[in-house]
């Protein structure tokens, strides 16, 4: 059972665009979104996290969009540039007590052509 | 501030050999979760370990065990290695409910 699906698989931008990246989630116990971006040969890095209690959280060039009601939230990358070229997942984690594993969503490689 | 630090980075092990993975976590982090990574895939968590003590543990089975120390560092190991085992081996620290830095992985091969 996937309870975070993430699309799309793979997206290529030009330098300067928008890039949006889509999770849904089915646990609704869920109450922490983080993203993270990982480059060839590294370990996942945080890049911004939300909770549901906001529908929307910004840090520099990165958004995070949030619908509760829809059990969505979606990862905006604003003035995108090469360096940003990655694989980037969404997870989430909750459900009460001390259950705080990170459930990922598949990944998402993002290619920004110069 | 060192981070996660992980190791090895990489190791090839032979089918039915055993293995065991450390980490250590970022200063003043009390939580270390395992997580293994296929290629191309998100990372599936094995378990985590808080106080010296497995506190969740995911679907993976009884091969992988762990430990942490009192100084936090913690141990991943596995037995019985299959070939199915190669992967992306990535240890993620955090403090309570506040998010997980993850280390740089250790490749593992089983040949």
């Amino acid at each position: 059972q996937q309870q975070v699906k993430q699309s799309p698989q793979s997206l290529i931008v030009q330098k300067g665009g928008i890039s949006i990246i889509n999770c849904a989630y089915e646990n609704t116990a869920f109450d922490y979104f983080p993203w993270y971006q990982q480059f060839p040969g590294k370990g996942p890095a945080l890049l911004i996290a939300i909770r549901p209690d906001v529908s929307e959280k910004k840090e520099g060039r990165f958004t995070i969009s949030f619908n509760k009601s829809a059990k969505q939230f979606s990862l905006h990358i604003m003035d995108s540039q090469p360096g940003d070229s990655a694989t980037y997942f969404c997870a989430a984690s909750g459900g009460g007590g001390s259950n705080y594993k990170l459930t990922f969503g598949k990944g998402t490689l993002l290619t920004v052509n110069p | 501030d060192a981070g996660v630090t992980q190791s090895p980075t990489h190791l090839i092990k032979t089918r039915g050999q055993q293995v065991t993975l450390r980490c250590s976590p970022k200063s003043g982090h009390d939580t270390v979760s395992w997580y293994q990574q296929a290629l191309g895939q998100g990372p599936q968590f094995i378990f985590q370990y808080y106080e010296e003590e497995e506190r969740q543990r995911g679907n993976f089975p009884d091969r992988f065990s762990g430990h942490q120390f009192p100084n936090y560092s913690s141990e991943l190991n596995v037995n019985a290695l299959l070939l199915g085992d190669s992967a992306l081996y990535l240890c993620a620290s955090s403090l309570g409910r506040r998010g997980a830095f993850f280390g740089q992985g250790t490749r593992l091969t089983v040949v």
